[in-house]
């Protein structure tokens, strides 16, 4: 069974710029959740999606956007990149919602480097 | 708020011996799950070990266990015969069961593992 997928793994973007990410999940996983992770500020949660919904939101600006299509694909997008925004993202997926306990599995993760 | 307390930046152990990594978090709920994830140097976050806060019965997978305090509202990590791949950051990580929760995380405990 496929892991969860992450796309791109590495890429560098100019300030001002856009970038998405994709995600696939493990297959018959419903849930895709976001994480930006930095030195300074360990993992912090960007949204969940489940069956095409945003069902959960961290506290990031509006610039970060995200959506689950209909076999569960997730993408992430950030516009106008900051210097800040330089992370590992990290995808992860679950079989039902996070809350109610489910493991989640994570891809490897998209390194963004804003330059 | 919610939150989870990793008091102990870095960590290191001799190879084969036993090591404790303290987790420590912040709720009023009953009812909820805990985590423990390991990231080694490839940066692919994998799950440790899964806790329910209703069992009152410690986890335990292989060499890896918990100590789960509820009334303390603590969660360590013992890994016995430790070995030269359970260098990591270990992450310990919580969700109260509910809708729309989200995972909490601590900032993480860098163990080496020495031969």
């Amino acid at each position: 069974k496929a892991g969860v997928t992450q796309t791109p793994r590495y890429l560098i973007k100019t300030r001002g710029q856009q970038v998405t990410l994709s995600c696939s999940p493990i297959s018959g996983h419903r849930s895709v959740s976001w994480y930006q992770q930095t030195p300074g500020q360990g993992l912090q949660f960007l949204f969940e999606y489940f069956s095409e919904t945003q069902r959960n939101k961290g506290n990031f600006p509006g610039r970060f956007s995200g959506r689950q299509f209909s076999n569960s694909r997730s993408e992430m997008n950030v516009s106008t990149l900051e210097l800040g925004d330089s992370a590992l993202y990290l995808c992860a997926s679950s079989w039902g919602h996070q809350s109610s306990g489910n493991t989640i599995y994570f891809g490897e993760g998209s390194w963004l480097t804003v330059v | 708020a919610q939150t989870v307390t990793q008091s102990q930046p870095e960590m290191s152990v001799q190879e084969a011996e036993t090591v404790t990594l303290s987790c420590t978090y912040d709720t009023s709920e009953s009812n909820y799950y805990l985590f423990w994830y390991k990231q080694p140097p490839s940066r692919q976050m994998i799950l440790v070990i899964r806790q329910e806060a209703y069992k009152q019965q410690n986890a335990t997978e292989n060499r890896f266990s918990v100590n789960f305090q509820k009334a303390a509202k603590s969660f360590s990590l013992k890994i016995s015969d430790s070995q030269l791949g359970d260098t990591a950051m270990y992450f310990c990580a919580f969700i109260g069961a509910g809708n729309n929760r989200k995972l909490i995380w601590g900032l993480g405990t860098s163990l080496a593992v020495n031969p």
